[in-house]
């Protein structure tokens, strides 16, 4: 069945540090991934896409990978700070009959300590 | 430029009672997608609508069900609703949905809190 997980629910680290956060998927062969941020009580906000064909995208302090052969996005934030403390949502768009349908992970919830 | 507007933001409603939701989409996106996130199950898609028309539903029985109107604005409706519904019902939209990634990603309101007792 299809499936897409992330790494772990929470991931708890020290400002300035980086941090990584893992996307897996299953029985997927999407076209392109897209990662989001959701503050409490609010919808997510977009981050970054990167297609099938592309390896790294970066924007300021954000880097995603995209490992299509180990099904996999990693998803960086360097130079963290308390503020970047979110839950992080990675997506994919599954095509087929899955055409215009996002396909969210669980999310994993950030906390940056000061 | 404004953002995605759903309206209401909180709605309480008893078990048989019927809920209406509604999503105004960012100007000039065609495009409007309607989520749940029931906590501890993340988001699941429900419905995509396109110009006027359903494009493709998630995994929800069909007393679950809504409209896209002339000017893009939509609203979701459930019917019956049972205590597992409650839940933040998230609109999202995007511009027309074609073959470039770029106008497939979502931007999303704010949500919908429903309750049900």
């Amino acid at each position: 069945s299809q499936k897409i997980e992330q790494n772990s629910e929470a991931l708890n680290i020290q400002e300035g540090k980086t941090a990584t956060l893992t996307c897996n998927y299953t029985n997927y062969s999407p076209a392109y991934l897209q990662w989001y941020r959701q503050d409490p009580g609010r919808g997510p906000v977009f981050l970054l896409l990167i297609r099938e064909n592309e390896k790294e995208k970066r924007k300021e302090r954000l880097k995603v990978t995209f490992d299509t052969t180990l099904k996999q996005s990693l998803f960086h934030i360097t130079a963290s700070q308390p503020a970047d403390s979110a839950t992080y949502l990675c997506a994919l768009d599954a095509g087929g009959t899955s055409y215009g349908k996002l396909t969210f992970g669980q999310g994993t919830i950030l906390t940056v300590h000061p | 430029e404004a953002g995605v507007t759903q309206s209401p933001t909180h709605l309480i409603k008893t078990r048989g009672q019927q809920a209406t939701l509604r999503c105004s989409p960012i100007s000039g996106h065609t495009s409007v997608y309607w989520y749940q996130q029931a906590l501890g199950l993340g988001l699941q898609f429900l419905l995509w609508y396109d110009e006027g028309e359903e494009r493709n539903r998630g995994n929800f029985p069909p007393r679950f069900s809504g409209r896209q109107f002339p000017n893009y604005s939509s609203e979701l409706n459930v019917n019956a609703l049972e205590l597992e519904d409650s839940a933040l019902y998230l609109c999202a939209s995007s511009p027309a949905w074609g073959k470039r990634a770029s106008k497939n990603i979502q931007y999303f309101g704010a949500g919908t809190r429903l309750s049900v007792l």
